[in-house]
């Protein structure tokens, strides 16, 4: 299986302010039809996961330009610039290109 | 408008089948790369994903539940089910069904809870 490893485990932010995470994955995400199934996804408290990134840096519909993802082959970053109160809660980064699909244990983003 | 949803039995005992319904509206499960995902979480805990199923009724399975799991769809009545063999108390979790659509998950349902226990 592929062994996803995102840190840091947590991170505090002041509002307005920028983080990034980092996600990286054991094996290559590039699939034989050329495509990075790379997503990132934000669980808010008591809610289910939403979708905010897919194949690496392409937002998905609706979610804010204020996050942005980047990254190739084994090392992924996801940023999020100007940070909401909206914004907080746990980011997963996940891969889809070798099943069985596997996600990182995630990253707590709370308030300083 | 793309809406799932879950349904379970909420609780059940060691070693029953869990019997798991995803309800969907706004998109067919016979459209072309389309396909369905149940994905778990134990209280506190990541995401697990379990099993895929897609519009060529294309089959996948986690691996690590080895044969206990069979993923199934109703097309007709945009419906994808997931039952799981032999529950203990590990199996325990939120399962949640979400809309998978090159590869990833773009839309969810809020969650069914499943407790097992004795």
């Amino acid at each position: 299986d592929v062994v996803m490893t995102q840190t840091p485990v947590s991170l505090s932010v002041s509002l307005g302010g920028q983080v990034s995470i980092s996600c990286r994955s054991s094996q290559s995400l590039v699939h034989n039809n050329g495509n990075t199934y790379l997503s990132w996804y934000l669980q808010k408290p008591g809610q289910s996961p939403q979708l905010l990134i897919y194949k690496v840096s392409n937002r998905f519909s609706g979610i804010s330009d204020r996050f942005s993802g980047s990254g190739s082959g084994t090392d992924f970053t996801l940023k999020i610039s100007r940070v909401e109160p909206d914004d907080l809660g746990v980011y997963y980064c996940g891969q889809g290109t070798q099943y069985p699909n596997t996600f990182g244990a995630g990253t707590k983003l709370e308030l300083k | 408008q793309v809406t799932l949803k879950e349904s379970g039995p909420g609780i059940l005992q060691p070693s029953q089948t869990l019997s798991l319904t995803c309800t969907f509206s706004g998109f067919s499960l016979s459209t072309y790369g389309m396909g369905v995902g149940w994905i778990r979480q134990p209280s506190g805990k990541g995401l697990e994903w379990l099993a895929n199923i897609w519009w060529d009724d294309d089959k996948y399975y986690n691996p690590s539940l080895k044969n206990r799991l069979t993923i199934s769809k109703d097309t007709s009545n945009n419906q994808a089910f997931l039952k799981i063999t032999n529950v203990d108390t590990a199996d325990t979790a939120t399962y949640y069904c979400a809309r998978s659509y090159s590869a990833d998950f773009d839309f969810w349902g809020p969650g069914t809870m499943v407790t097992v226990s004795s």
